[in-house]
């Protein structure tokens, strides 16, 4: 166990929909960050947050955003779904000195 | 953005072989982490290698992070049916002083030890 929770754990919806995706990081992290694994891209990261604020952004989709509240949750909002976004979504969060990320056990969207 | 090749994508061998998996870049990276990951869940993180000719070792796999710090390497001796998963190495970048970076993954490498 990392000690990263996600919910929920599996998610089917149809397109069009708009879904919210839930971490709560390991207790102590500050940094949460976002990735999207599909079979044929692989793990792509999709956005970093650090105590409350934006750090950095991947290749994510002007439909998709994220936020991380005071208490260091965060969640990922995905709109206006299409059948491309099916994927896993695992949030990992992290602190230093050393950069390693510890990864949640993932949702899993199906958008049908 | 860096990219991450890992080698070979598949590994399927018989329990008690030796094999190794190859991460290369072409650019530098500050650290480099291995996961392995069972179909469905998330990444584990097995061992992080910061300084360039790093070697690591964990029960029976060993890690090494090249001299340039551009490229890894996993080992297993005597490999068995319980290693079976997918090997991702990762790549720190974009970090940003005490506040962590994204990762970039290679594609992975499935890994299969029959018994």
């Amino acid at each position: 166990d990392s000690g990263v929770t996600q919910t929920p754990k599996h998610l089917i919806t149809a397109t069009g929909q708009r879904v919210t995706l839930r971490c709560s990081p390991r207790s102590g992290d500050l940094s949460v960050y976002w990735y999207q694994q599909s079979l044929d891209q692989g793990l792509q990261f999709l956005i970093h947050y650090y105590n409350g604020e934006e750090r950095a952004k991947g290749n994510i989709l002007e439909r998709f955003s994220a936020q991380q509240f005071p208490d260091l949750h965060s969640e990922l909002n995905l709109s206006s779904l299409e059948l491309g976004d099916s994927a896993l979504y695992f949030c990992a969060s992290g602190r230093q000195p050393t950069y390693e990320q510890y990864f949640g056990p993932g949702t899993r969207l199906t958008v049908t | 953005t860096q990219l991450l090749e890992q080698s070979p994508q598949f590994l399927s061998i018989q329990e008690g072989e030796n094999l190794t998996v190859y991460c290369n870049s072409s650019s530098v990276f500050s650290s480099l982490q291995w996961y392995r990951q069972e179909p469905g869940e998330g990444p584990v993180l097995l061992v992080t290698v910061v300084t360039g000719g790093e070697v690591k070792k964990l029960k029976r796999l060993t890690f090494q992070f090249g001299d340039a710090r551009k490229d890894s390497s996993l080992h297993i001796t005597a490999a068995q049916p319980g290693d079976t998963g997918l090997y991702l190495c990762a790549g720190a970048e974009g970090v940003i002083y005490n506040q962590g970076g994204k990762l970039i993954f290679g594609q992975g490498t499935e890994l299969s030890v029959k018994p």
